[in-house]
């Protein structure tokens, strides 16, 4: 089956240190996305990548990396100085948009749920 | 960011009876929509989605129902079953670079 995978289910880390997420799809998107969710809040945009090697900042880039080598890959580095890093992270991908054609929804794996201490 | 809100943050149902989730939004430029279910959890999971061509559509129990005029958005679930019990999400996409702006959901509960 077709989808996308996120490890680890759970993580923890101290104050200070980086956490790196992993996001992998097998259903051949181009786009990618992470979003971080907070309890009471919408889904907010962290960063988002429409080709290999490319990548944009969300509304709420700050505190956090990504990178872009392969397709399927599109991991999220949560660094130190990321201010409020507890949250659940969920990695997202959808079809490419050529111009002039319509949008497709997103995929979503089954998240990420970093404690930080 | 544009907001997308939703009216209700929780809403509780007989089974068997039929459930409606409301969402306005905010962008009069938005052109698509989409509406996700959320359990405990896990990922968003797309349920039905609507462009801004079509007032209505339908999927299985689903039916989601667009008012641009009035900038609303509504999920119906016939027939509501314990397996519905999630958060429901609403999502709008003003039609660039495919970045949708979501609502803070609405917790939905099946009372059997």
């Amino acid at each position: 089956d077709g989808g996308i995978t996120q490890s680890p289910k759970y993580l923890f880390r101290k104050e200070g240190q980086n956490v790196t997420l992993s996001c992998e799809q097998n259903l051949n998107h181009d786009a990618m996305y992470w979003y971080r969710q907070d309890p009471g809040q919408g889904l907010r945009l962290i960063y988002y990548s429409q080709i290999v090697n490319d990548f944009q900042k969300g509304d709420i880039a700050e505190g956090y990396s990504v990178s872009r080598e392969k397709k399927e890959s599109f991991p999220l580095t949560v660094t130190s100085a990321q201010k409020n890093p507890t949250a659940f992270y969920l990695c997202a991908s959808s079809k490419s948009q050529g111009a002039g054609s319509y949008n497709s929804p997103l995929h979503f794996g089954n998240g990420t749920r970093l404690t930080v201490t | 960011g544009e907001s997308v809100g939703l009216h209700l943050p929780t809403l509780s149902v007989q089974e068997g009876d039929n459930s409606i989730i409301n969402c306005a939004y905010s962008n009069s430029a938005s052109d698509y929509f989409i509406w996700y279910k959320q359990e405990s959890g896990k990922g968003p999971q797309f349920i039905i989605d609507i462009r801004s061509n079509m007032d209505k559509r339908q999927g299985q129990r689903v039916t989601v129902l667009l008012n641009k005029t009035v900038k609303h958005l509504s999920l119906q679930i016939a027939a509501t079953q314990p397996g519905d019990s999630a958060v429901y999400f609403c999502a709008e996409n003003m039609g660039t670079g495919n970045q949708f702006y979501f609502g803070t959901g609405t917790s939905l509960t099946v009372i059997p």
